[in-house]
C-alpha cells in the first residue's frame, strides 16, 4: 500500500506566478489535510477536505489560495500570484475518517518564491 | 483555538540515557492526542494516537501516556540511541473535523 504521494517535491516560482501542489492520499483514504510550515515555525493547518467538499478551511490565507479534492484525482492546493511570504514545506496528510484514526502524512512539497 | 506547549524546546543526552518530554494543551475540544517523530528532510511519522485518560501506549522503547483532564501527555525513551535524534511533535486532534494543532516540538539529539 503506498504512502501518501506528493509532487512535486520542490517547486520554485517567480512572484506573481501561479503554484500548484498535489497530494495522493492513501488507498482507502477520502479525508485529505493540508498543513504549512513557514521558516522557523511549527506544522500550522490550512484546509480539510473530503471528497469534492472543503469541510474546514479556517487555517487558509483568505486570498491567492484554493484547495480542492476532485472525484477522480489528487487533492490540489493552489497558490495565485505567489509571494515570498509563500516560501514554506507545504504537507498533506490523509485519514480514512474524520476522527479517532491517526493521520498519515506525505513528504511535503518545498516551495520557494524568488 | 488550541495552544499546544511542548517542552523542553531542545535536548542534548548521551547514548544510553533515558528521558522524556512534556506536551500540555486544554483539556477539552478534542478527541485524540497524537504524537509524531520527524526526522530532517523526511515526513512526519505517527507514534501514537492517544485518546483515553490514563492511556498508556508502548512502542520499543519509546512510551507515552495521556492525563486528558489535566491536559498533559509525556513521551518518554528509554536507552536512547543515536538514531532517535529526531524532532518530536504531539497535536491534539479537534473533536469535530480531526485536524490536527501541533506544538513547537521537542528536538532531540543523542550523542554516541
Amino acid at each position: 500500500n503506498a504512502g501518501v504521494m506528493q509532487n512535486p517535491r520542490h517547486l520554485v516560482r517567480r512572484r506573481g506566478q501561479e503554484a500548484r501542489l498535489r497530494c495522493s492520499p492513501m488507498k482507502g483514504h477520502s479525508h485529505v489535510y493540508w498543513y504549512r510550515q513557514l521558516p522557523e515555525e511549527g506544522l500550522k493547518f490550512m484546509v480539510y477536505l473530503q471528497k469534492e467538499n472543503i469541510i474546514d478551511e479556517s487555517g487558509m490565507p483568505k486570498e491567492r489560495f484554493s484547495a480542492e479534492f476532485p472525484k477522480e484525482g489528487p487533492s490540489i492546493l493552489r497558490i495565485q500570484q505567489v509571494v515570498r511570504g509563500d516560501s514554506a514545506a507545504y504537507f498533506c496528510a490523509s485519514s480514512p475518517t474524520a476522527v479517532g484514526e491517526g493521520q498519515y502524512f506525505g513528504p511535503g512539497t518545498r516551495l520557494t518564491v524568488t | 483555538i488550541l495552544n499546544v506547549e511542548q517542552s523542553p524546546q531542545s535536548l542534548h543526552v548521551q547514548e544510553g540515557d533515558s528521558t522524556n518530554f512534556t506536551c500540555s494543551f486544554p483539556s477539552s475540544n478534542f478527541y485524540a492526542l497524537h504524537w509524531y517523530r520527524w526526522e530532517t528532510a523526511k515526513s512526519p511519522e505517527a507514534l501514537f494516537v492517544m485518546t483515553l485518560n490514563g492511556d498508556e501506549k508502548k512502542k520499543g522503547r519509546i512510551s507515552a501516556t495521556l492525563n486528558t483532564k489535566e491536559g498533559y501527555s509525556y513521551l518518554y525513551i528509554k536507552g536512547s540511541q543515536p538514531e532517535d535524534s529526531a524532532t518530536y511533535l504531539c497535536a491534539p486532534g479537534d473533536s469535530n473535523t480531526g485536524k490536527l494543532i501541533f506544538g513547537q516540538g521537542t528536538t532531540l539529539q543523542v550523542k554516541p
